[in-house]
């Protein structure tokens, strides 16, 4: 049962202009949620987060966007660099602590190949 | 402020033996989580320590076990390697409240021949 889900393998963008990454989730009692961006071989990089009471979180060239009742969430970058190039991974957790619940165990999606080219 | 750091980067195992990866959580990091990133399952959570004492743990037999120390530093540990769990190992620190965001070291790459 995959509870995060990012349904575009890949993405390929022309500099300069918007990426949108978009991520789907089932669990409802997910209220945080985190992007990622990885290169190969390499740990994921913090980009951004967002939690449940708010619909909009803003980071210089990244934007993200959270619509609880449709249980989705996407990524803007604006604009976009050949810099950007990796794979993106939305994840998401539980803060409520209820019976053990854990603020460290996140949830992560398949992940997003983002390609800018120049 | 210098970030989480795991040791070693890369190991090389046979089937059977044991291997234990070390981290290094971000200073005043309480938190410390482990996750095993493999091509076909992608990105998951294998347990998660705060103050010396397991949290969380995830979908993984017994032969994956972890510990944490009084300094927040964490070790895994996995008895009887398979082929299988030839995989990057990512060791994530936060400060375990609610909101903290959540960080990553390099990883440790294990391969199991």
């Amino acid at each position: 049962d995959q509870q995060v889900k990012q349904n575009s393998p890949s993405l390929s963008v022309q500099e300069g202009r918007i990426s949108i990454l978009n991520c789907d989730y089932t669990n409802s009692m997910f209220d945080y949620f985190l992007w990622y961006k990885k290169y190969p071989a390499e740990g994921p990089t913090f980009l951004i987060s967002i939690s449940s009471i708010k619909d909009k979180n803003e980071d210089g060239r990244f934007t993200v966007f959270l619509n609880k009742s449709a249980k989705h969430l996407s990524l803007h970058i604006v604009p976009s660099q050949p810099g950007d190039s990796a794979v993106y991974f939305c994840a998401a957790s539980r803060r409520v602590n209820a019976g053990g619940t854990s603020y460290g165990k996140l949830t992560f999606g398949q992940g997003t190949i983002l390609t800018v080219h120049p | 402020k210098a970030g989480v750091t795991q040791t070693p980067r890369y190991l090389i195992k046979t089937r059977g033996q044991q291997v234990t990866l070390s981290c290094s959580p971000i200073s005043g990091h309480r938190s410390v989580s482990w996750y095993q990133q493999t091509p076909g399952q992608g990105l998951q959570f294998l347990f998660e320590y705060f103050s010396e004492t397991q949290r969380n743990k995830g979908n993984f037999p017994g032969r994956f076990s972890g510990r944490q120390f009084s300094n927040s530093r964490s070790e895994m540990n996995v008895s009887t390697l398979e082929l299988g769990d030839s995989a990057l190992y990512l060791c994530a620190s936060s400060l375990g409240g609610p909101g903290a965001s959540v960080h990553f070291g390099p990883g440790t790459r294990l391969t199991v021949l």
